[in-house]
Order: C-alpha cells, then sequence, then structure tokens
C-alpha cells in the first residue's frame, strides 16, 4: 500500500513565524503536491512538484514556498505565517510515468496561526 | 474551464436508506478523466475510483456505484443501503489529460458531508 506521511496532525504557531511542513512518500512517486482545505472551497493547490529540485505553482501560491531535494520529500514553507493561513493541508502523490493515475494522500496537518 | 460542482453542501440518510451524490463537471477537453474520493473524519482522502472520458459504463463496486454521463457532464455516485460507516465527506475531482507528461493536477469539487444516521 503507498503511505503518504505528514509530519504533525496538530500545529500552532505565531504569527510572522517560518513554518515547515513535511511530507514523505515510499512508493518511488514522481508527482508531489500540497493543498489546502477550507470549509466551502474543497482543495485547492498550493504547489506541485514533477521531480525532483523541480516545482510549479498552483492556483494559491501566495505566502508559499516549497522544496523538493530527495525525490520522496516535499515539503511546504510559509516564510511569514499569518492568520490567513490557518487551515488543514493535505499533501498527496501519484506516479508521473502513467496517465492520470490516482492521487494518494496523507492524513493532513491542520495548522493554526495565532 | 475547468469546474467541478456538487451542489449539495450536506446530506443526511437513516441507515439502510439510498443515497446519490451528485457531481457536475465543465472542461474543453475531450479526453479526462473524473475520480471520487471519501474523507472520513480522521482526515485522510480515500482514492474510490477513476473514470476516463471514453468509458460511459457505469460501475459497481458492493453497495457503491457510479454513473458517468456525458450528455449531461455529470459523475453521480449512489451508496445502496448505506451504513454508519459511510459517514465521510465525498469529493468528485476532473483531471485533463496530461500534456507531455502527466502531471495529475486534480480540480476538486468543494465536497458533500454525508451523515448516516443509525
Amino acid at each position: 500500500d503507498v503511505k503518504v506521511t505528514q509530519s504533525s496532525r496538530y500545529l500552532v504557531k505565531r504569527t510572522g513565524e517560518k513554518v515547515f511542513l513535511e511530507c514523505v512518500q515510499d512508493m518511488d512517486h514522481e508527482n508531489m503536491f500540497w493543498y489546502r482545505q477550507d470549509p466551502g472551497l474543497g482543495l485547492r493547490l498550493i504547489y506541485f512538484s514533477y521531480d525532483v529540485k523541480m516545482k510549479e505553482k498552483g492556483d494559491i501560491p501566495e505566502g508559499y514556498s516549497v522544496s523538493r531535494e530527495k525525490k520522496e520529500r516535499f515539503s511546504l514553507i510559509l516564510e511569514s505565517a499569518s492568520t490567513n493561513q490557518t487551515s488543514m493541508y493535505l499533501c498527496a502523490s501519484s506516479y508521473r510515468r502513467r496517465s492520470n493515475q490516482p492521487q494518494h494522500f496523507g492524513d493532513g496537518t491542520r495548522l493554526s496561526i495565532l | 474551464a475547468q469546474k467541478v460542482t456538487q451542489a449539495q453542501t450536506e446530506i443526511s440518510v437513516v441507515e439502510k436508506e439510498d443515497v446519490t451524490l451528485d457531481c457536475v463537471y465543465e472542461t474543453r477537453d475531450t479526453t479526462y478523466y473524473l475520480f471520487w474520493y471519501k474523507q472520513p473524519p480522521s482526515g485522510e482522502l480515500v482514492f474510490l475510483i477513476r473514470r476516463n472520458s471514453f468509458d460511459e459504463q457505469n460501475e459497481i463496486s458492493g453497495r457503491y456505484s457510479w454513473n458517468f454521463q456525458k450528455s449531461t457532464s455529470s459523475f453521480n455516485f449512489t451508496i445502496t443501503a448505506s451504513q454508519v460507516v459511510d459517514s465521510a465527506v465525498y469529493f468528485c475531482a476532473l483531471s485533463e489529460a496530461g500534456r507531455g507528461g502527466a502531471t495529475n493536477k486534480l480540480i476538486f469539487g468543494t465536497g458533500t458531508l454525508l451523515a448516516v444516521q443509525p
């Protein structure tokens, strides 16, 4: 079974802090994704990566950056956390070589910015 | 533009009732893929089904069935004889065929919260 692991289930940080959310997958997937989930808005794509050191902006990249130094790990960085970044963050991964394979998700990180 | 609409925000049923979750999509592409995911209270999204645009056959898996109709751009999900364990948020999603490599970006609907009462 595919396993996508997010480093924290719950996280509380203060405004202005630099925040790191970590995601690791164990299935050698090329693609990795970061989403945020908010009530009434569904899931929105922040950034994705289709290879090591490659990244592309999703629909709402402002205020975020990402890092992919190794194939299995994809980090989301909040450069200077703000209260409007309080949300549920979901990481996902999928195969690139075969078209449109399903994405596999982690358990999510519920982030609160005070 | 791509869009997925799940008009039902919340549905409440009593155990053993049948329930249908609606999904309507918009895309200009002729090749695309549709997905359903389940998100139980624990938070992880669980993949349920993928359907490509060339395959309009309905699918049944146990108590779950899916009805794909290109004529109405709909991909509805029915749970027969619902159970309390079916309580979750259900998401419909759309992905267009990859260009020069499958990045598999998904466009999600806003989700439908299904509550099954005992």
